[in-house]
Order: C-alpha cells, then sequence, then structure tokens
C-alpha cells in the first residue's frame, strides 16, 4: 500500500524566512514518483515539481528547493526567502502504477508579512 | 490555465438529490482521473479513465459513478448525496499509456465545489 505522510499540519513564518515543508512516502514499489503541489486560497492545484525514484538528485528552481532521500523515504521541499505570495496548502504526492496520485494530508503555510 | 475544463463551478443541492459533475480534458489527453477533497477525507483519488475504459478506482462510494465517453469528456455521477460529500471535486487528465509503469503528467482543473445542504 501507498502511503504520504505530511506530518506539519500548519506553518507559520515572518515573510523572508526559509522554510522546510516535511514528506515521508511508503510503498513497496521499486519505480515510483514523487510530487509537489501547491494549492493557493483560489483552490486550484499547481504542480511545482515531479520526481522518479531512479533520480536522487536533489533540485533547485529559483527559491525552491527539493531534497529526495531514498534511504529514509524522504521528499523535502524548501522554499528559501518565503514571500506572502507562498502562502498556501502544500501538498506532497506518490504515483506507482496506473498513475493515480496518493496525497498527503497537505501543510498550510502562512507568510505573515 | 491547465486547458481542464470543470463544470459546474458551484453547485449546492439537498440530501437525497443527484448530480452530474462535468470534466472535459486538454486537447490529446486520453486518460481522464476524478478526486474528491473533503475537509474529514482529504485529497483523495476516486476513479481512472483511459480512452473510455475504467482503469483504475480507488476510494469510489457505490453512490458514485463516472464515466468517459467517445469525445474522451468525463462525467462522475453523485446520487443520494449526503452531507458528508460536501467537497470539491477535481478532474484531472494526462496523455494516457497503456504502459501502466509509466507516468503521465496529470494535468488538474479548477475543481467543483458541491455543498449538500
Amino acid at each position: 500500500a501507498q502511503k504520504v505522510t505530511q506530518a506539519q499540519t500548519e506553518i507559520s513564518v515572518v515573510e523572508k524566512e526559509d522554510v522546510t515543508l516535511d514528506c515521508v512516502y511508503e510503498t513497496r514499489d521499486t519505480t515510483y514518483y514523487l510530487f509537489w503541489y501547491k494549492q493557493p486560497p483560489s483552490g486550484e492545484l499547481v504542480f511545482l515539481i515531479r520526481r522518479n525514484s531512479f533520480d536522487e538528485q536533489n533540485e533547485i528552481s529559483g527559491r525552491y528547493s527539493w531534497n529526495f532521500q531514498k534511504s529514509t523515504s524522504s521528499f523535502n521541499f524548501t522554499i528559501t526567502a518565503s514571500q506572502v505570495v507562498d502562502s498556501a496548502v502544500y501538498f506532497c504526492a506518490l504515483s506507482t502504477g496506473a498513475n493515480n496520485l496518493f496525497f498527503g494530508t497537505g501543510t498550510r503555510l502562512t507568510v505573515i508579512p | 490555465d491547465s486547458g481542464v475544463t470543470q463544470t459546474p463551478k458551484h453547485l449546492i443541492t439537498a440530501t437525497g438529490q443527484r448530480v452530474t459533475l462535468r470534466c472535459s480534458p486538454r486537447s490529446g489527453d486520453l486518460s481522464v482521473y476524478w478526486y474528491q477533497q473533503s475537509l474529514d477525507q482529504g485529497l483523495q483519488f476516486l476513479i481512472q479513465y483511459y480512452n473510455g475504459e475504467e482503469r483504475a478506482k480507488g476510494n469510489i462510494l457505490e453512490r458514485f459513478s463516472a464515466q468517459q465517453f467517445p469525445d474522451l469528456h468525463s462525467e462522475l455521477n453523485l446520487s443520494s448525496l449526503e452531507l458528508g460529500d460536501s467537497a470539491l471535486y477535481f478532474c484531472a487528465s494526462s496523455v494516457g499509456t497503456l504502459d501502466l509503469k509509466s507516468y503521465n503528467e496529470q494535468f488538474f482543473g479548477p475543481g467543483t465545489r458541491l455543498t449538500v445542504l
């Protein structure tokens, strides 16, 4: 069975602080994909990143970076120099066969100006 | 704009009623997925169709059904509605493939917010 755990329910930071959102996953499949999605207050789901299980390279995109570690089954997401526009609910998700996404419970990030 | 459209945006109905949610995938996408986001259950996968055929089922209630039509649009039918069915229902689409082990990006629609009173 697949499972995604986002232990942090809510996080508040002051603008310009760095923040890391944790994601731990469980799967018995050797081939899988991990994702992060952002859900702003408007409600839509915005894709941020996809990683496959064979690629453990960390990735940086602007102020966003992702740390994938198979040894600890974690796929953490860091926002550097947070901004008010980063306030949203962030979901980590896992996909194995059939492409279906298993989502974590989400972390609500509030960036205080 | 993901290219996936969902109608209606909002739906308010009463318990015991039946509603139909509609999804039009991105042009060229063969796979359609339905997800439910509720306060109790979080964001969960309901069902997937590929080129008109059901491919995978998640936590979909028996009161719910879906289909994908020859023009590839999909409908999610919810019947005998209960208060707990109030949720945001997302549709997503992907190119799709016969290979279950390969992954195709899923693009999400804006969602239909269902309120059952």
